[in-house]
């Protein structure tokens, strides 16, 4: 099955810095990687995904970049926020067409300094 | 609509007890599956249903249960609770069984002591 590794498990910046999580994955089959962002106590929520036939996708502060050869995605988050604060999670399909769901990352708490 | 939403929100169990967690959705959605959260640990995949009768297992599947006998339900069942099923448990659904959005439910935490 696909293993997912997201770094950092923690990351604090200054409001206005910005912020890059990056994951790992190992199945060279796989073909779809969202991001999920999960407040305290709420559920996650889609924010971005990539599919493997770009490169980079933007949507305002938020993109994300894909690197097919080297497996590997990362989130990017610009003029952080207050809001921006939370828990965020990688993910990839369990086989190549993802029908078996999802492997998420562990998570990584942005936490943003005032 | 109402989107993905599970009953009940909280619950505490004894071990050994058995119950059952509610998902329903009212988006038409033909893949359904549950996840359960433990700190540090992510998401992890316990059961999925690509359609009514059709259930498979995915990472963490021991000590639970499902069904799928309508679009709309798919409900988890624990046979007999153990301390390690404490848990966030989340329902989630989607239009397609891969590569789109997967839509979650509120959740439910679940204390076995």
């Amino acid at each position: 099955g696909e293993n997912v590794e997201q770094h950092p498990s923690t990351l604090s910046v200054q409001e206005g810095d910005s912020a890059v999580i990056k994951c790992t994955y190992s199945d060279s089959a796989s073909n779809y990687f969202p991001w999920y962002k999960q407040e305290l106590g709420k559920r996650p929520q889609l924010i971005i995904d990539i599919r493997s036939n770009v490169g980079e996708k933007k949507d305002q502060r938020i993109a994300v970049t894909l690197n097919k050869t080297a497996k590997h995605f990362s989130l990017h988050i610009t003029e952080t926020q207050p809001e921006d604060s939370a828990v965020y999670f990688c993910a990839a399909p369990n086989s190549g067409g993802g029908a078996d769901g999802l492997t998420f990352g562990k998570g990584t708490h942005l936490i943003i300094q005032p | 609509n109402a989107g993905v939403t599970q009953t009940p929100k909280f619950q505490v169990l004894k071990t050994g007890q058995s119950m059952t967690l509610q998902c329903a959705q009212d988006m038409n959605h033909e893949y359904m599956s549950w996840y359960r959260q433990d700190p540090g640990m992510g998401l992890r995949l316990i059961h999925y249903s690509v359609g009514a009768g059709i259930t498979d297992q995915g990472e963490v599947p021991n000590g639970y249960n499902v069904s799928r006998s309508t679009t709309e339900d798919f409900p988890l069942r624990l046979l007999s609770a153990a301390p390690s099923q404490t848990s966030v448990y989340f329902c989630a659904s989607s239009y397609l069984a891969r590569g789109v959005e997967q839509y979650f439910g509120p959740g439910t935490r679940l204390t076995v002591t």
